[in-house]
């Protein structure tokens, strides 16, 4: 098990470009979490599946993000036309069963993007 | 949105001294986890202590949860200039998700 895997790890775009980031979680793991970070604060809840559904949205998702875990393996998050203000670490986590039960989550190394 | 403020924001120390951060959140929990950070990398877990728990050690580390006060400390004995890293805790307000601090830079110099 190679643990959560994000790609890119890093995205320099301009404004308004569209980006997507990859998340592949930990096989068999069925909960799969967004984050965001920016610099010198804590992650911020974006989203979360379970499998294939999507349970939860932040308020900070807007309407310019979307995010896809089709098959209930790998997930995608897409930010349409991009703003500077997008710039931060995007975080992917997964774990096994519901926080309440198994207690952590796994932390991908995240996706560096920078709005120019 | 983030649950908690955690303080100091930044510590500095000697290697061999011991490192407290402090942590408040604000609503009730299922439980309170620690974090760990390498600057630019991603998170790893420390330690978790349920709501039912009020200290907790793995290693080096202590953890205290006051639940009446909505208040836990991390404590690192003898620190070493790898543990320099920001700490986070996050808790479970029985949401299905966490909910992070604003977490502690520490900085063990050797």
């Amino acid at each position: 098990d190679t643990g959560v895997s994000q790609d890119p790890r890093h995205k320099i775009t301009k404004r308004g470009q569209n980006v997507t980031f990859r998340c592949d979680p930990i096989s068999e793991h069925n909960r799969l979490y967004w984050y965001r970070q920016t610099l010198g604060q804590g992650p911020e809840f974006l989203t979360y599946f379970q499998n294939e559904a999507q349970l939860e949205k932040s308020r900070l998702l807007s309407d310019r993000f979307s995010a896809e875990r089709p098959k209930g393996s790998f997930s995608t998050l897409e930010i349409q036309r991009t703003e500077q203000g997008d710039s931060a670490m995007y975080l992917c986590a997964s774990s096994p069963n519901t926080i309440s039960n198994t207690g952590e989550l796994f932390f991908g190394e995240g996706s560096r993007l920078t709005v120019l | 949105s983030q649950q908690g403020e955690e303080d100091p924001q930044a510590l500095s120390i000697q290697e061999g001294e011991n490192a407290t951060m402090n942590c408040s959140y604000k609503t009730s929990i299922n439980n309170l986890q620690w974090y760990r950070q390498n600057s630019g990398r991603g998170l790893v877990h420390l330690i978790l202590i349920r709501s039912n728990e009020r200290e907790k050690h793995s290693g080096r580390l202590r953890v205290t949860l006051d639940t009446s006060k909505k208040s836990s400390s991390l404590l690192i004995t003898a620190s070493r200039a790898a543990d320099t890293a920001s700490y986070f805790c996050a808790t479970d307000d029985n949401t299905d998700k966490l909910i992070f601090g604003t977490g502690t830079r520490l900085q063990v110099f050797p």
